[in-house]
């Protein structure tokens, strides 16, 4: 299906876990982002790429690493998930300098 | 303005009424200004980019205005319908790359 998807939609993990969150576009757009989503906050940048293979950090970027080897693949790892990092996660993709089409989201809850 | 601010942040709107509501973003290297409307248990979906000073955008009964010199972008919701009940958020975005900072978003509620 055309489009960006994200998996998993739901993920339960513990303190200290690798968990890694994928998110997968089918229009060859440049540019795809990762935002949390923060109650008095709306939507903060995690991480972006320009391109495949060039990564750039975003606000909140600490304890977050990704990787693009394939222009249609995003995927965030979260190294040691800690409580702060519940959150709905979500993917966006854009051709700059355009609108960003995001992604359902994952719902992540680190217990 | 160091950061996207929206106000207020939530209102109540009879139905049939318009309404309207703030974004401000700091002006230095500003490039462009999006606004996006995100339904509660969805994803945001993208209304509006700005660019030039003095834009004017309309999409049905949603408008937008932007002002570039002074920092600051009005969305505008002209008869408010129970299907415009959403949170909308706005983003500016600098010169150099497609970074946006979104603001906190402005939560709408259009009651019956």
């Amino acid at each position: 299906d055309a489009g960006i998807t994200q998996s998993p939609r739901y993920k339960i993990t513990e303190t200290g876990r690798q968990v890694t969150l994928m998110c997968h576009q089918t229009w060859s757009h440049s540019y795809m982002f990762w935002y949390r989503q923060d109650l008095g906050h709306g939507l903060r940048l995690i991480y972006y790429s320009a391109a495949a293979d060039i990564t750039d950090k975003g606000e909140v970027p600490d304890g977050y690493v990704v990787s693009r080897s394939k222009t249609e693949n995003f995927p965030l790892t979260l190294e040691s998930a800690t409580r702060s990092q519940t959150s709905v996660y979500f993917c966006a993709s854009s051709e700059y300098p355009y609108e960003q089409y995001f992604g359902p989201g994952t719902r992540l809850t680190v217990t | 303005i160091l950061n996207v601010e929206q106000s207020p942040q939530s209102l109540h709107v009879q139905e049939g009424d318009s309404t309207n509501f703030t974004c401000s973003f700091p002006s230095s290297n500003f490039y462009a200004l999006h606004w996006y409307r995100w339904e509660t248990a969805k994803s945001p979906e993208a209304l509006f980019v700005m660019t030039l000073n003095g834009d004017e955008k309309k999409k049905g009964r949603i408008s937008a205005t932007l002002n570039t010199k002074e920092g600051y972008s009005y969305l505008y919701i002209k008869g408010s319908q129970p299907e415009d009940s959403a949170t909308y958020l706005c983003a500016s975005g600098k010169a150099a790359g497609n970074k946006l900072t979104f603001g906190g978003g402005t939560r709408v509620l259009v009651k019956p």
